[in-house]
C-alpha cells in the first residue's frame, strides 16, 4: 500500500530534550516536506526537499532541522524543543511539485 | 511572497444544496493550485488540482473548482452537498518559479446539515 508513515504518532517531552520525528514514504517520490498545523493558522511549511541531499527552508524553519540522506526518509529534528513548538506535525511527499502531496497521519507533539 | 486566503472560517449548507468554498491566492509567477480535505483526526487528502489547461477542474467525490486568473481565485464547488462532506478544507498554492515552496490557507470548516 502506498503510504507516508510517521513515528511517533504522539509525543510528550520536556523543554530542551532533543527529539526526532521520522517520516518515510514507499512511493519513490522525489519531493518531501514537513508542515505544522496550529488552530486558525492552517498548515505552515517548515522545510522541504526536492531530492536527496537537497533541502530548503519553508516559512517557519526556526528551531527545526532536517536531512535527506535517502530518498524514502525525511526526519524532522528538534534539537532543543520549546513549548511554542507544541503542534500537530505532518510529513508529505509527492512525485514532483506539480503533483499532489500524500500526507502522513500526523504527529502530535507536546513540549512542557 | 506567495499567499492564500480562505475568507470564510466556516461554511454551513443544507444537504442537497450546492456548496462553495472560496480561495484566492497571490504568487509572482504562474500558480499551481490544490484543494485538500481533512477529516477529524486524519491527515489531509487530495481533492483536485489546477496546473495548466482547462480552467474548470474536476476531482474526487464530485468536487470541482474553477481557476480564474483575473480574479486570482480557485473556488471549490459541489452541485449537491452530502452530510459526509463535512470536514476541514484547505486551498494550497505553489509558484511555478519556486515550486518547492507550498503555501496553505487557514482552512474552511464545512458543515452540511441534514
Amino acid at each position: 500500500e502506498a503510504q507516508v508513515t510517521q513515528n511517533p504518532r504522539y509525543l510528550i517531552t520536556v523543554t530542551g530534550k532533543k527529539l526526532t520525528v521520522t517520516c518515510s514514504q514507499n512511493m519513490n517520490h522525489e519531493y518531501m516536506s514537513w508542515y505544522r498545523q496550529d488552530p486558525g493558522l492552517g498548515l505552515r511549511q517548515i522545510y522541504y526537499s526536492m531530492n536527496v541531499e537537497v533541502t530548503d527552508k519553508g516559512d517557519v524553519p526556526e528551531g527545526y532541522k532536517v536531512s535527506r540522506k535517502e530518498k524514502r526518509n525525511f526526519p524532522l529534528i528538534l534539537e532543543s524543543p520549546s513549548p511554542n513548538q507544541t503542534s500537530l506535525y505532518f510529513c508529505a511527499s509527492s512525485l514532483s511539485p506539480t503533483y499532489e502531496q500524500y500526507f502522513g497521519p500526523g504527529t502530535r507533539l507536546t513540549v512542557t | 511572497a506567495q499567499s492564500v486566503a480562505q475568507p470564510e472560517d466556516q461554511v454551513n449548507v443544507a444537504e442537497g444544496n450546492p456548496l462553495t468554498v472560496k480561495c484566492t491566492y497571490s504568487v509572482s509567477g504562474n500558480p499551481y493550485l490544490f484543494w485538500y480535505v481533512q477529516y477529524p483526526n486524519r491527515g489531509l487528502q487530495f481533492l483536485l488540482k489546477y496546473i495548466t489547461g482547462d480552467n474548470l477542474v474536476k476531482g474526487s467525490y464530485g468536487f470541482e473548482a474553477e481557476f480564474n486568473k483575473s480574479q486570482t481565485s480557485f473556488h471549490l464547488k459541489k452541485p449537491s452537498a452530502l452530510v459526509s462532506d463535512s470536514a476541514l478544507y484547505f486551498c494550497a498554492v505553489r509558484d511555478v518559479t519556486n515550486a518547492g515552496k507550498s503555501t496553505f490557507g487557514d482552512g474552511t470548516t464545512l458543515t452540511v446539515k441534514p
